[in-house]
């Protein structure tokens, strides 16, 4: 049972920022959002997570709303190495197990 | 890669063989997991070991094995017994204070 839903697929804009929506409306109180990405034929690659406070880091911001049923994932100048599969994750702390969905794919487009 | 080697990259086996896949890590990293990958696909959890001897069946282990004997180094065996082995084949350690996954550049497995 999916825990998250993200839109299947998103263009952008190169040098706009890209704003990935995630819904997570069962999340449960001890569970973290993370977010990974997975480049072509590739390992995905961590991006960032949080519990319930906004997140930046050098790769990008994680806003998370004050319910914690939804969150978005920006990056705030897209590139065209941003290309991607993006997943949103929703696990609790002690899991050690993470779920990983379909995502979305994002086409930065010159 | 983060320091997680997977080797082969690609591999071809013949249809009713065993074949293993190899996944070593240099991260000191105690959890390690083996995922599978189907085009257009997201990631399914085969197996997973939180620590040296001790291993845990994922979502979809039948035809599958592992062994954890070092903490470097968690291979995956490919058995007879899995009936459609074709797919892109994932390891990953789990830094337990970060808690962010780090994962291999991957095997590609293709059944001839």
């Amino acid at each position: 049972d999916a825990k998250t839903t993200q839109p299947p697929s998103m263009d952008c804009a190169e040098g706009r920022a890209a704003n990935l929506p995630c819904n997570h409306s069962t999340i449960s109180g001890n569970e973290y959002v993370y977010w990974y990405r997975q480049i072509h034929s590739q390992g995905p690659q961590y991006i960032i997570h949080g519990l319930k406070n906004n997140e930046t880091n050098e790769m990008a911001s994680l806003i998370i709303t004050e319910d914690r049923k939804s969150s978005t994932l920006i990056l705030p100048h897209a590139t065209l190495r941003d290309t991607a599969v993006y997943y949103c994750i929703v696990s609790p702390y002690n899991d050690y197990k993470l779920s990983f969905g379909a995502g979305t794919t994002v086409t930065v487009r010159a | 890669d983060g320091g997680i080697t997977q080797s082969p990259k690609y591999l071809f086996r013949k249809e009713g063989q065993n074949v293993t896949l190899s996944c070593e890590q240099n991260l000191n990293h105690d959890a390690m997991y083996w995922y599978r990958q189907d085009p257009g696909q997201g990631l399914r959890l085969i197996y997973y070991s939180q620590i040296v001897n001790d291993f845990q069946k994922g979502d979809i282990a039948e035809g599958y094995s592992v062994s954890r004997e070092k903490k470097e180094s968690f291979p995956l065996t490919v058995t007879s017994a899995q009936k459609n082995p074709t797919a892109f084949y994932l390891c990953a350690t789990l830094d337990g204070d970060s808690l962010g996954y780090t994962f291999g550049s991957g095997t590609r497995l293709t059944v001839v």
